[in-house]
């Protein structure tokens, strides 16, 4: 059973536009969110992440917003660049357990 | 440089041949895990451990076994493989695995079994 959903496998969007990924969960639990991205023939990348007392957190062109009661997390771009172009992983971790869960991903690209 | 360093980077080998992937870190991480990669399936937890000597299951432990004999080194045995493992597999490792401590991953071990 898939804990942390990712529902759209793929998603275009023009440079310099806004991407928006979303991820949802399922475990009230999980109490640390985190984003991945991850580039072929590589390791995924940890991108940001954020913990269940905040509903916002900011890095550079990266922001993840985290609805807790819709189980909803979100990953915003501003802006777009052709770079961004990857898969991206949504993961969370139980505030009692020791493991991560991992979305399916999803493939975004960036066009010139 | 602070990396997660997995080998071999490819492997084909075929049914019932013993193999290691080996993992190690060079950031003093207590939490090391093992992950496979499948179209559509996303990431999945294989093993995880802890600390040294401390070892646990993950989602899909069956087919699998690791060893934490030192820090720094978490590789993965399977003893006997089969086509339904052929994956891409990842090794990551975290400084704790409790608090915001994100996992760092390895470049990947890509397996085929025929």
């Amino acid at each position: 059973d898939q804990q942390v959903k990712q529902n759209s496998p793929s998603l275009s969007v023009q440079e310099g536009r806004i991407s928006i990924l979303n991820c949802d969960y399922t475990n009230s639990m999980f109490d640390y969110f985190l984003w991945y991205k991850k580039y072929p023939a590589e390791g995924p990348t940890f991108l940001i992440s954020i913990s269940s007392i905040k509903d916002k957190n900011e890095d550079g062109r990266f922001t993840v917003f985290l609805n807790k009661s819709a189980k909803h997390l979100s990953l915003h771009i501003v802006p777009s660049q052709p770079g961004d172009s990857a898969v991206y992983f949504c993961a969370a971790r139980p505030n009692t357990g020791n493991q991560f869960y991992f979305g399916t991903g999803t493939s975004l690209t960036v066009i010139p | 440089e602070a990396q997660v360093t997995q080998n071999p980077r490819y492997l084909i080998t075929v049914t019932g041949k013993k193999l290691t992937v080996t993992c190690s870190q060079n950031m003093n991480h207590e939490y090391m895990s093992w992950y496979r990669q499948d179209p559509g399936l996303g990431l999945r937890q294989i093993y995880y451990s802890m600390n040294v000597e401390v070892t646990d299951k993950g989602d899909v432990p069956e087919g699998y076994k690791v060893s934490r004999k030192e820090k720094r080194n978490f590789p993965l045995i399977l003893e006997s493989p089969s086509p339904n493992q052929t994956s891409l597999y990842f090794c990551a490792s975290a400084f704790a695995p409790y608090g915001n401590s994100p996992l760092h991953f390895g470049n990947g071990t890509r397996l085929t079994v025929t």
